[in-house]
C-alpha cells in the first residue's frame, strides 16, 4: 500500500535555528497534508498541498510540494520553543483513507 | 462548538475485558476515523466511516469493531482486550475526503 517516509526521525535544534523535515514517496501523491502533534497532545491539521510545485506559507512555516508530486517538505524559520512536537505528513491511500508518515520529532533547545 | 469529543480520557483494562471507546462530533462531518498511536510511533488507521451505516477496515482492524448508526457518533469496541492493544486511541472527523482532519483529544488505554 501507499507509504510515505519522513526524514529525519529526530531533530534537535538550538532556538533560532531553522528546521526542515522531508516526506518522500515512491509513487505520485494526489495531495499531502501536514499535521503537528505536541507532546501528550493530539494531531492538529496545518495545511494541505494539492498542486505540483505548490508552496504555501504560514508565518514562519513554509510548505512545499514537489514538481513530481512524490515529495514534500516543511521548513520552519528561526525555531521557537513553541515549535516543539512531532510533524507528520499524511497522504491518501485509496479513496477515503489517510495514511500517516512516520513523523519527525523536533526538540528546540532554549 | 465542541468539535470531536472522546470518552473516557484514560482507562485501565484487564486482559480479556471488553470496552467501548466513545467518539462524537458536532460538526456534521460525514467522514470519521479511528487511529491508534503506540508510544513514539505514528498513527495507524483502525476503521473508518464515510457516513451513517457505512464502515470499513483500515490497516489494523483485528480485535476491534465499529458502528455508525448516526452521523455524530462513531464508537470503537474492543472485545477480549490484549496487552498489544495498549495504546492511545484517536478519533477524527472531516467533512470530505480531501479536507484536514479534526482530532479528538484521545483515549489512553492500558491493558494489564
Amino acid at each position: 500500500g501507499q507509504q510515505v517516509m519522513q526524514i529525519p526521525q529526530y531533530q534537535h535544534v538550538q532556538e533560532g535555528e531553522d528546521f526542515t523535515t522531508y516526506c518522500n514517496s515512491s509513487t505520485t501523491l494526489s495531495n499531502i497534508q501536514w499535521y503537528k502533534q505536541r507532546p501528550g497532545g493530539h494531531p492538529v491539521f496545518l495545511i494541505q498541498l494539492v498542486k505540483s510545485g505548490e508552496v504555501k506559507k504560514q508565518k514562519r512555516l513554509t510548505f512545499q510540494f514537489g514538481e513530481a508530486k512524490k515529495n514534500s517538505s516543511l521548513h520552519i524559520t528561526a525555531t521557537q520553543t513553541t515549535d516543539v512536537g512531532t510533524y507528520f505528513c499524511v497522504t491518501t491511500s485509496g479513496t477515503y483513507k489517510y495514511i500517516f508518515g512516520t513523523g519527525t520529532r523536533l526538540k528546540v533547545l532554549a | 462548538n465542541a468539535g470531536v469529543t472522546q470518552t473516557p480520557k484514560f482507562r485501565i483494562l484487564k486482559i480479556g475485558q471488553s470496552m467501548t471507546l466513545q467518539c462524537t462530533q458536532d460538526m456534521n462531518h460525514n467522514y470519521m476515523y479511528w487511529y491508534r498511536q503506540d508510544p513514539g510511533m505514528g498513527l495507524k488507521l483502525i476503521y473508518y466511516s464515510v457516513g451513517a451505516g457505512i464502515t470499513d477496515k483500515g490497516e489494523v482492524p483485528n480485535g476491534y469493531n465499529v458502528s455508525r448508526s448516526t452521523t455524530e457518533d462513531f464508537p470503537l469496541r474492543l472485545e477480549l482486550a490484549a496487552p498489544s492493544q495498549t495504546s492511545v486511541y484517536f478519533c477524527a472527523s472531516s467533512p470530505t475526503v480531501n479536507y484536514g482532519y479534526t482530532f479528538g483529544s484521545g483515549t489512553r488505554l492500558t491493558v494489564v
